[in-house]
């Protein structure tokens, strides 16, 4: 049973660029959340997709936007990078909608993204 | 907005001797998690506390969750040096399943 997977696993870009991270889920998992890591702190939230809609959002520019897809894999992409978008990015799947059994998110392994 | 705060940041202790970690949040929410992150790693899952008075152990880790006074303890006992890692409380402010808002960490060395 494969965990959360994300892709690719370093990154460098330059500031403007764009960049697009990518995420599949634990299997039987249909919710996906990503977070921004910064060195020596604690995750923040971005975005929440569930039934491929956002759901809910963190406090990041429109900069920040993402994709799920029919497969609940997701896509997080961010536009005109500047120095301080760099982190881990991490990517957590959970099972869908308000249950009380969906509440446990399991993490990928991360993006190290580096803007320079 | 919900703000959750860990205490201590840095906890350098020797190997043998117990100590707790403190985290407080400030909304109300029942449901609370415990990440331990290794250097350059993702996050691993702990702990899931879902009520008020729970309490999980696992080795040498115990975990409680307090819900009325918003406070969670993971409490170290015997420490080992394999034990060293940052350890992460979050808190999920919604209905489960939300996107969770996460302490700044404590970064724990067990010295031999």
């Amino acid at each position: 049973d494969a965990g959360v997977t994300q892709s690719p696993t370093h990154l460098i870009k330059t500031r403007g660029q764009q960049v697009t991270l990518r995420c599949s889920p634990k299997s039987g998992h249909d919710t996906v959340s990503w977070y921004q890591q910064a060195l020596g702190q604690g995750p923040q939230f971005i975005f929440q997709y569930y039934e491929e809609e956002e759901r809910q959002r963190g406090n990041f520019p429109d900069r920040f936007s993402g994709h799920q897809f029919p497969n609940y894999s997701s896509e997080l992409n961010v536009n005109a990078l500047l120095l301080g978008d760099s982190a881990l990015y991490l990517c957590a799947s959970s099972r869908g909608g308000r249950h009380y059994l969906s509440y446990e998110q399991y993490f990928g392994p991360g993006t190290r993204l580096t803007v320079t | 907005e919900l703000k959750v705060e860990q205490n201590p940041l840095f906890l350098s202790m020797q190997e043998g001797k117990n100590y707790t970690i403190y985290c407080n949040y400030s909304t109300t929410s029942d449901r609370l998690y415990w990440y331990r992150q290794d250097p350059g790693k993702s996050l691993e899952s702990l702990f899931v506390l879902l009520s008020n008075g729970a309490v999980k152990q696992e080795g040498r880790l115990m975990a409680s969750l307090d819900t009325k006074a918003r406070l969670s303890t993971l409490h170290i006992t015997a420490a080992v040096h394999d034990l060293s890692a940052t350890y992460f409380c979050a808190v999920d402010s919604g209905g489960g399943a939300d996107g969770l808002t996460f302490g700044k960490g404590t970064h724990l060395i067990i010295q031999p």
